[in-house]
Order: C-alpha cells, then sequence, then structure tokens
C-alpha cells in the first residue's frame, strides 16, 4: 500500500516571500501520478499542480514549482511570491493508476499561513 | 459546466438516525469517488464507484454504510444508525475516462454532524 507523509504540520512565510512544502511517499510502483491541493477555509479541494512519474522535468504553473525527486521519493511543493490568498491548507497525494480510477491516497496536510 | 454538486452542505443528525449524502458528478463524468476528512486530517478513500457498479469500497466501513451510484440521478452515501465519530467532513470526487492523469474534480463536501 502506498504512503504519503507530509512532515511539516504547520508553516508560516511573509507575504512575497518563497516557502517549500514537504512531502515524501512510499511505493513499488515505477508508474504513477503526484498531486498538490490546496484546501482554503471554503474547505473546497483546489488542484494545485501535478506530475507523472515518468517525466524528469519539474512540473510548474505560475508561481507554484515541485522539485520531484524520484530515487528518493520526494515531492515538494515551492511557492513563489506569496500571496494572502495562499492561506490554505495545503494536501500530497499519490495516484496509481489502475484500470479507469483515479484513487487518491492523501498525506495529513501543511496549514500555511501568510502573514503581512 | 457546472462543477462537481454536493449536497447538502451541512447536515445534523441526532444519534442513530441515518445520514443521506448526495453527490451529482461532473457532466460526462462516469466515476465517482467518495472520501472522509476526520478534523485536523488529511481525506481518506472510502469508495470507488461507475454507474450502477461498486468498483473498490476497500476504504469503507463494514457496517452502517453503504453507497450506491444509479443510472439516473446523483451518487448516495448513506449512514446508517450514525454515531458522534462520524461527524466529518465527506468529499465527493467525479473523474472520467479520457483526461490523463484522469484528474479527480472535488465537490465542496458535506460536513456531517452528529449530536
Amino acid at each position: 500500500a502506498q504512503t504519503v507523509t507530509q512532515s511539516q504540520p504547520e508553516m508560516s512565510v511573509q507575504e512575497a516571500e518563497t516557502v517549500t512544502l514537504s512531502c515524501t511517499y512510499d511505493t513499488s510502483e515505477n508508474n504513477y501520478y503526484l498531486f498538490w491541493y490546496k484546501q482554503p477555509p471554503s474547505r473546497q479541494m483546489i488542484l494545485v499542480i501535478r506530475q507523472e512519474a515518468y517525466k524528469q522535468q519539474n512540473a510548474t504553473e505560475n508561481r507554484f514549482s515541485v522539485n520531484f525527486q524520484k530515487a528518493a521519493k520526494s515531492f515538494s511543493l515551492k511557492i513563489s511570491d506569496s500571496q494572502l490568498g495562499d492561506t490554505a491548507m495545503y494536501f500530497c497525494a499519490f495516484m496509481k493508476p489502475t484500470g479507469t480510477a483515479s484513487k487518491l491516497t492523501f498525506g495529513t496536510g501543511t496549514r500555511l499561513q501568510v502573514t503581512l | 459546466n457546472a462543477g462537481v454538486m454536493q449536497n447538502p452542505r451541512h447536515l445534523v443528525r441526532r444519534r442513530g438516525q441515518e445520514a443521506r449524502l448526495r453527490c451529482s458528478p461532473m457532466k460526462g463524468h462516469s466515476h465517482v469517488y467518495w472520501y472522509r476528512q476526520l478534523p485536523e486530517e488529511g481525506l481518506k478513500f472510502m469508495v470507488y464507484l461507475q454507474k450502477e457498479n461498486i468498483i473498490d469500497e476497500s476504504g469503507m466501513p463494514k457496517e452502517r454504510f453503504s453507497a450506491e451510484f444509479p443510472k439516473e440521478g446523483p451518487s448516495i452515501l448513506r449512514i446508517q444508525q450514525v454515531v458522534r465519530g462520524d461527524s466529518a467532513a465527506y468529499f465527493c470526487a467525479s473523474s472520467d475516462t479520457l483526461t490523463a492523469p484522469r484528474e479527480a474534480f472535488f465537490g465542496q463536501g458535506t460536513r456531517l454532524t452528529v449530536v
């Protein structure tokens, strides 16, 4: 079974600064996908960024980028130029493609507070 | 194109009552997933359904919980004889078979409170 570990329960960053959230996972699979989801106080789960394991290039979406280290099974999220609206819970998630399924395994989350 | 719709957003039940949570997937999506989020925890997979079929219920408690996704209408997560430990946010997600990597789109969740 896959496991996802987020070792930072809470993080704080000043507006306009950069912050990195850590995520490690354990799997014996070679082909899989990794995701970062944002959950603001509204509780809506919002996909921030995704990474296919077979791609060596790190994914980037505007101010969000990942550092994917497959051998180390590490998948960290970097948020540049942090904004107040980035305040939220951030969840790392793993998906093993199985047939047509999109079943996700989540970490316990990191609560990010962006301050003035 | 409406997103994943869950209702109700908030549900209060007394111990021993039944809770019925509804999820309408995105248009064109035939796969539905239910997750449970206990306070201060991440989402835990419960069940995966396709139309009229339960594909994977490995995360579903063995008793009191059931799920369905009929040919017509929303997916229903049903919790019988609720207990305080069932208090949680329940999220539904849907996906299709066409998009790689079959991204799952989430609803806003139903917060169940058992009093």
